[in-house]
């Protein structure tokens, strides 16, 4: 069974830009969330979705964005690009079913660094 | 509001050794916590997940346990390897949606 897949890997925008990032969770897995790591802040949650809905969302600035798709494929998009965007983005998928309990499972991230 | 401590921060030992990592939180209230490793750049591979109702769980040289009263989980490793060299996360959900709340995790150096 194929993982959490990220797209891309590595991305390298200026001040002001906008990124959108991209991740397919596991097969039959409906839920999926994105957090920010950076060396300061640590692991943080930007926002969960499940079959299209967004059902949670962290104390992040409407700049960060997101959406899911009918095939539970997700986005996050950040507009405006600052310095402190630059940072390692996660996605991580969990259980087909409608429950928050359970194990989740994370991508290889994406790498944005902000010029 | 949900705090989650790791302690150490960091730890570097000889090969063979067994180590205990700590984790603490705050709000006893929680469903579940769970296990992270993750490698310099690299995603979080999950490790052991432990439900609330749950006191341990065991995978290979890895045992977690819970004790929710206390607000403590320890993750023991046996006899180390070079290649257990990670940075470990302990993360728990306590409510909102699959919202996992980390630690800043332990930093592990094994060297041969």
């Amino acid at each position: 069974k194929a993982g959490v897949t990220q797209t891309p890997r590595y991305l390298i925008k200026t001040r002001g830009q906008q990124v959108t990032l991209s991740c397919s969770p596991i097969s039959g897995h409906r839920s999926v969330s994105w957090y920010q790591q950076t060396p300061g802040q640590g692991l943080q949650f930007l926002f969960e979705y499940f079959s299209e809905t967004q059902r949670n969302k962290g104390n992040f600035p409407g700049r960060f964005s997101g959406r899911q798709f009918s095939n539970s494929r997700s986005e996050m998009n950040v507009s405006t690009l600052e310095l402190g965007d630059s940072a390692l983005y996660l996605c991580a998928s969990s259980s087909p079913f409608r429950t928050a309990e359970d194990e989740q499972f994370f991508g290889p991230g994406t790498r944005l660094t902000v010029l | 509001k949900q705090e989650v401590t790791q302690i150490p921060a960091a730890l570097s030992v000889p090969e063979g050794e067994n180590l205990v990592l700590n984790c603490s939180f705050t709000d006893s209230a929680i469903y579940n916590l769970q296990w992270f490793r993750q490698d310099p750049g690299k995603g979080l591979t999950s490790l052991l997940l432990i439900q609330s109702s749950q006191r341990e769980q065991t995978s290979g040289r890895l045992n977690a346990s819970l004790d929710k009263s206390s607000g403590r989980s320890t993750l023991y490793i046996a006899a180390s390897q070079p290649g257990d060299s990670a940075t470990y996360l302990c993360a728990v959900f306590s409510g909102g949606y699959n919202k996992l709340i980390f630690g800043a995790g332990t930093r592990l150096a094994v060297h041969p």
